[in-house]
């Protein structure tokens, strides 16, 4: 079975501090992979999404930036926070076929990110 | 650019009945739509997906419809129970290739004996 992992579970980072979250998926071989911003009472804002090793698309420009080193990994980095980078970072996988969507997403326990 | 509404209040229903959440929609219809359930401090978990030529779609307790006329897909619960008290959230995903979903803010749904 497929299994995902994020770490840490809760990070207290100081403003202007670097950041790197990372997530990781077992049991699937060349997943979508997806980073989401859920801030305190809203809904959850697609960050980045994957279809492949290096390739990275940005849906909200932002001071954070994602990488896919490996096929099943997924990492989310920042060189200096902002206090509104605040929130609850979740990273998710789905199937992919070339050219189909349609297919669900499974999520990790996210990250509790408090910027101070 | 697209806007998903969901109702930002909360639905407190009574055991036993049916809770129906909403999700409207503007501008062009996505090709696929789905619903997800989140536990407070957890990540979403997938309930339901409808295509947009499907109208409706069933799981044990779980209804969804999807009206493109509208632009409205309803999410049904019946014989509701405690344990469903949770925030659910719709996604679209307009993309249809890369399963890129836009998920509305949530409806959080208190279920009481």
């Amino acid at each position: 079975s497929q299994t995902i992992h994020q770490w840490p579970a809760t990070l207290v980072q100081p403003v202007g501090s670097p950041l790197s979250l990372e997530c990781t998926v077992e049991g699937t071989s060349n997943p979508n992979l997806y980073w989401y911003r859920q801030a305190a009472g809203r809904g959850l804002q697609l960050l980045f999404y994957s279809v492949g090793i290096g390739q990275i698309s940005s849906e909200v420009p932002q001071n954070l930036s994602a990488s896919r080193p490996q096929d099943r990994q997924f990492i989310l980095s920042s060189k200096k926070l902002l206090l509104s980078d605040s929130g609850f970072y979740l990273c998710a996988w789905s199937v992919q076929k070339p050219g189909q969507g349609g297919h669900e997403q499974y999520f990790g326990p996210g990250t509790r990110l408090t910027v101070t | 650019s697209q806007k998903i509404e969901q109702n930002s209040e909360a639905l407190n229903i009574q055991e036993g009945k049916t809770a129906t959440l909403t999700c409207n929609y503007t501008n062009y219809s996505p090709a696929y739509l789905q619903w997800y359930r989140q536990d407070p401090g957890r990540g979403p978990v997938f309930l339901l997906l409808i295509r947009e030529n499907e109208k409706e779609k069933r799981k044990e307790r779980l209804k969804v419809t999807f009206d493109t006329t509208l632009k409205q897909s309803l999410f049904h619960i019946t014989a509701s129970q405690p344990a469903d008290s949770a925030t659910y959230l719709c996604a679209l995903d307009f993309d249809g290739t890369a399963s890129k979903l836009t998920f509305g803010t949530g409806t959080r749904l208190q279920v009481t004996l």
